[in-house]
């Protein structure tokens, strides 16, 4: 079966500092990846996906994520952090069997101005 | 505007109703998903639906029903059988049904039992 961690609950980040959001997947297979942005109260945007090829992957909003297969992580980066960006992350797996994707429990990132 | 629309936003039951909450969506997509979120469990497949008159179970079924009587529309019941509804439901939908295709969020309801 699949699985998602994401080791990180609560993550705290400055104004403008660097950001790196964990994610580690289990799947025999070569997974989808996927990393979405839930604001409060709000249903999930997507940030950014993976299927194959280039394993550093852009997304919206100056995200980037890398696909380490050796390490079985999909980790989420942004160089500059902005007070926006204050929300709850998830990072999830699809099966290419078809139809599902499994989520981490997600980190919830807040931003210190 | 194309997308998904939950309703209510917020809805409150006493222990012992069944209450139904609604999904609706004008993408054209074949595929429709119901979620349960709980604080630091992420999101829990409750039901799914690849096609019309079709769905299946996901990892929390026990105590809900769905039903897709329409390509656009997906309701999911909580029964009274659920033993903690309390939650936030979250809608979603995929154009084909593939894993490599985006899932689309509703804004989700929030269901509290009193």
């Amino acid at each position: 079966a699949q699985s998602v961690t994401q080791p990180d609950i609560h993550i705290t980040v400055s104004e403008g500092a660097s950001l790196e959001l964990r994610c580690n997947y289990s799947y025999g297979a070569t997974p989808y990846l996927f990393w979405y942005v839930q604001s409060p109260g709000q249903g999930l945007q997507l940030l950014l996906k993976y299927f194959s090829g280039d394993t550093l992957v852009q997304g919206i909003k100056g995200f980037e994520a890398e696909f380490k297969r050796s390490q079985s992580s999909f980790n989420l980066r942004k160089p500059s952090v902005h007070w926006s960006d204050a929300a709850e992350y998830f990072c999830a797996v699809g099966n290419n069997a078809g139809n599902m994707l499994t989520f981490g429990g997600g980190t919830r990132l807040m931003v210190k101005p | 505007d194309g997308g998904i629309t939950q309703s209510p936003k917020y809805l409150f039951r006493k222990e012992g109703q069944n209450v139904t909450l609604s999904c609706e969506q004008n993408l054209n997509h074949d595929a429709m998903y119901w979620y349960r979120q709980d604080p630091g469990q992420g999101l829990r497949l409750i039901y799914y639906s690849q096609i019309v008159n079709d769905f299946q179970k996901g990892d929390i079924a026990e105590g809900y029903s769905v039903s897709r009587e329409k390509k656009e529309s997906f309701p999911l019941t909580v029964t009274s059988a659920q033993k903690n509804p309390t939650a936030f439901y979250l809608c979603a939908s995929n154009p084909s049904g593939r894993a490599y295709n985006e899932q689309f969020f509703g804004p989700g309801t929030r269901l509290t039992v009193l």
